[in-house]
């Protein structure tokens, strides 16, 4: 059972645009979220977080929300530069064992 | 660098061989965990330890698959008897700083069974 979805498998922006990426999920014991990137033939690298106990978590040009209600995140990337092209993945996890649930992923390609 | 190296980067076997990749970390932590990638999805949880401990094994590990972190440090993960289904990224991380939180991923073993 996918416990974390991102519904949109590709994004397209153009530089300096926003990117915003979705994600929900459906575990009601997550407490913790996550975004990762990857680029191809590398291991995911952590990107921004966010606790439960909070609704936005800013860093540099990277913002996450959280609505724990509707259990769903969002990140924002503005602006959008071509070294942002990669897939991005939500993740969360539980306080009981901390291990990763993540979604399918989004390819963001950024055009010049 | 994301203080996790993983050895070798790259493997190809054919099937009903066994394999064995090696997970490092650089710095030292008391948990460690194994993700198994497949083409289109994201990571999925194979197992993790706290210390030498194996503290949970997903139900994707089966009795072909096996862990181990003998010293708490370095840890293994060796498939028996690969099947063509086998072919995978599989990643190793552990915890960043002091939280449990934030998992930091070494490069990965990618791993082709023909």
């Amino acid at each position: 059972d996918q416990q974390v979805k991102q519904n949109s498998p590709s994004l397209s922006v153009q530089e300096g645009r926003i990117s915003i990426l979705n994600c929900d999920y459906t575990n009601s014991m997550f407490d913790y979220f996550l975004w990762y990137k990857k680029y191809p033939a590398e291991g995911p690298t952590f990107l921004i977080s966010i606790s439960s106990i909070k609704d936005k978590n800013e860093d540099g040009r990277f913002t996450v929300f959280l609505n724990k209600s509707a259990k769903h995140l969002s990140l924002h990337i503005v602006p959008s530069q071509p070294g942002d092209s990669a897939v991005y993945f939500c993740a969360a996890s539980a306080i009981s064992d901390y291990k990763l649930s993540f979604g399918a992923g989004t390819t963001v390609t950024v055009r010049a | 660098d994301t203080g996790v190296s993983q050895d070798p980067r790259h493997k190809i076997t054919k099937r009903g061989q066994n394999v064995t990749f090696r997970c490092d970390p650089i710095s030292e932590h008391n948990r460690l965990y194994w993700y198994r990638q497949t083409l289109g999805q994201g990571p999925e949880f194979l197992t993790y330890f706290q210390n030498e401990a194996q503290l949970e094994k997903s139900r994707l590990l089966s009795d072909r698959f096996s862990a181990e972190r003998p010293k708490g440090s370095f840890s293994t993960l060796e498939i028996q008897r690969t099947e063509q289904g086998d072919s995978a990224m599989y990643l190793c991380a552990i915890p960043g700083g002091d939280s449990y939180n934030e998992q930091f991923f070494g490069p990965g073993t990618r791993l082709t069974v023909l």
